[in-house]
């Protein structure tokens, strides 16, 4: 059972670079979300989806876009990297208001 | 706007020791309230929550947390620390606020000593 899947797992990407941050999840679940996870500051809510074809905005959109073509995959692209951009990355899929988080993504902006 | 708030950045506790770890909220209504643990490299795993009924929740790994709605708190209690228990520990909050969204506040890291 691979719950949510995100790859790659580490990643270094020179300032002004663009990547995407890949996230599946095969447990059917329609709401999924991305997070970044800051040193004395938790997680803070990027961007999410209700189903396929809907997107919106968390607390911390800019610089990130996003788009949900299947139930299964929740893409994370950063368009043109800057070192602010330097986290780890969650991306989870929820079902009855509860989380279920990937292994993360270790990005590196230099 | 909604925030929660952990007061303490990091705990030590003795093995064997109790452990509260303190939760306030700031929310209008009454929110639904999590618990979330991190292990070092891991994702989040959920730990126990609260969305109605009785104010006592059980969790796992012998964790309990109290909701106190004239305190707007949610403080997670363990009665007896394990090694194993070393980790992050999140409290959250879920709003139904077009759409429903989970605010996190920023972490509590514990420390076990032997």
């Amino acid at each position: 059972n691979a719950g949510v899947t995100q790859t790659p797992k580490f990643q270094v990407l020179k300032t002004g670079q663009s990547m995407t941050l890949q996230c599946a999840q095969d447990m059917n679940h329609e709401y999924m979300s991305w997070y970044r996870q800051d040193p004395g500051m938790g997680l803070r809510l990027i961007h999410y989806s209700v189903g396929a074809g809907i997107t919106d905005q968390g607390e911390v959109p800019n610089g990130y876009n996003v788009s949900r073509s299947t139930t299964e995959d929740f893409p994370l692209r950063l368009l043109s990297a800057a070192p602010s951009q330097t986290s780890v990355y969650f991306c989870a899929s929820s079902y009855s208001r509860l989380l279920f988080f990937g292994q993360g993504t270790r990005l590196t902006v230099v | 706007a909604q925030s929660v708030t952990q007061p303490d950045i990091h705990i030590t506790v003795s093995e064997g020791a109790s452990l509260e770890l303190r939760c306030n909220y700031s929310y209008g209504a009454t929110p639904y309230l999590f618990w979330y643990v991190q292990s070092p490299g891991q994702g989040l795993q959920l730990l126990l929550k609260y969305f109605s009924g009785d104010t006592l929740v059980q969790g796992i790994k012998g964790f309990e947390a109290e909701f106190k709605r004239s305190q707007s708190s949610f403080n997670l209690r363990k009665p007896s620390v394990h090694w194993s228990d070393a980790a992050e520990y999140f409290c959250a909050v879920g709003l139904n606020t077009g759409g429903f969204k989970t605010i996190f506040g920023a972490g509590t890291r514990l420390f076990v000593k032997a």
